[in-house]
């Protein structure tokens, strides 16, 4: 199976930035994508085919892949930006596939 | 505005069925796959299951499962009523979770999830 790797945790401080990471084999060959979630709420797609933001989703939320790893980079982080991140990617034997989530906590 | 609302969860013995429905609202729901993902209490996301659009058939469309759920869910759709349902059998107990139903962002069930409903929850229990 096809497994992708998050950090459980990342932590900033507001105002800096904050960047998640998700590796896997040959990642950079299929599109990643990146859900919030916050507590008690369904995810929201923030980052799709590696960099797009959809409507409605801040700036200052990007993305980038390369190689095994795709990184969400969160610049100028506010406190709602606290929330769970999950990172997620396609392999053609597995299906899709998620990463195991990171908790973002800004403080 | 787009809406998708599951339904259908509920308390069951280990073994017994259940059939969740999502129904979509807002959008063309005959152009898009669609998917289920599921959320063990104090875990990840994992998706469960998706469908394509059939070009062919109101109702029809390429399905693909999740090593886990594969020959025990069914998932199918049904265009004339904006549903997609995830028919469930011989539940256990690793199965019990909160259950979405999410939108693709195109006909092809491996692209973005740009859309997801409150979600359901299944127990799983003697």
């Amino acid at each position: 199976s096809y497994d992708l790797t998050q950090p459980p945790s990342v932590s900033v401080s507001p105002g800096q930035t904050a960047s998640i990471t998700c590796s896997g084999d040959k990642l950079g060959d299929e599109y990643a994508y990146w859900y919030q979630q916050k507590s008690g709420q369904s995810p929201v797609l923030v980052i799709y085919e590696d960099t797009k933001r959809p409507s409605g989703i801040p700036e200052r939320f990007s993305g980038s892949n390369s190689g095994n790893t795709a990184t969400l980079t969160i610049s100028g982080t506010q406190p709602m930006d606290e929330a769970d991140y999950y990172c997620q990617a396609w392999d053609r034997n597995t299906g899709v596939v998620f990463g195991g989530g990171t908790k973002l906590t800004v403080l | 505005e787009v809406y998708l609302v599951e339904s259908g969860g509920g308390l069951v013995q280990p073994g017994e069925s259940l059939r969740l429905s999502c129904t979509a609202s807002g959008f063309a729901f005959s152009s898009y796959a669609m998917t289920w993902v599921r959320q063990a209490p104090g875990m990840g996301l994992a998706w469960v299951s998706g469908i394509s659009v059939s070009r062919i058939s109101l109702s029809g469309g390429d399905t693909h499962y999740a090593d886990s759920v594969k020959g025990r869910f069914t998932i199918s759709r049904d265009n004339s009523k904006n549903t997609v349902y995830l028919q469930m059998s011989s539940l256990r107990a690793e199965d019990a979770a909160v259950y979405y139903c999410a939108k693709s962002s195109s006909s092809s069930w491996n692209a973005a999830f740009d859309m997801w409903g409150q979600g359901t929850t299944v127990t799983v229990s003697s």
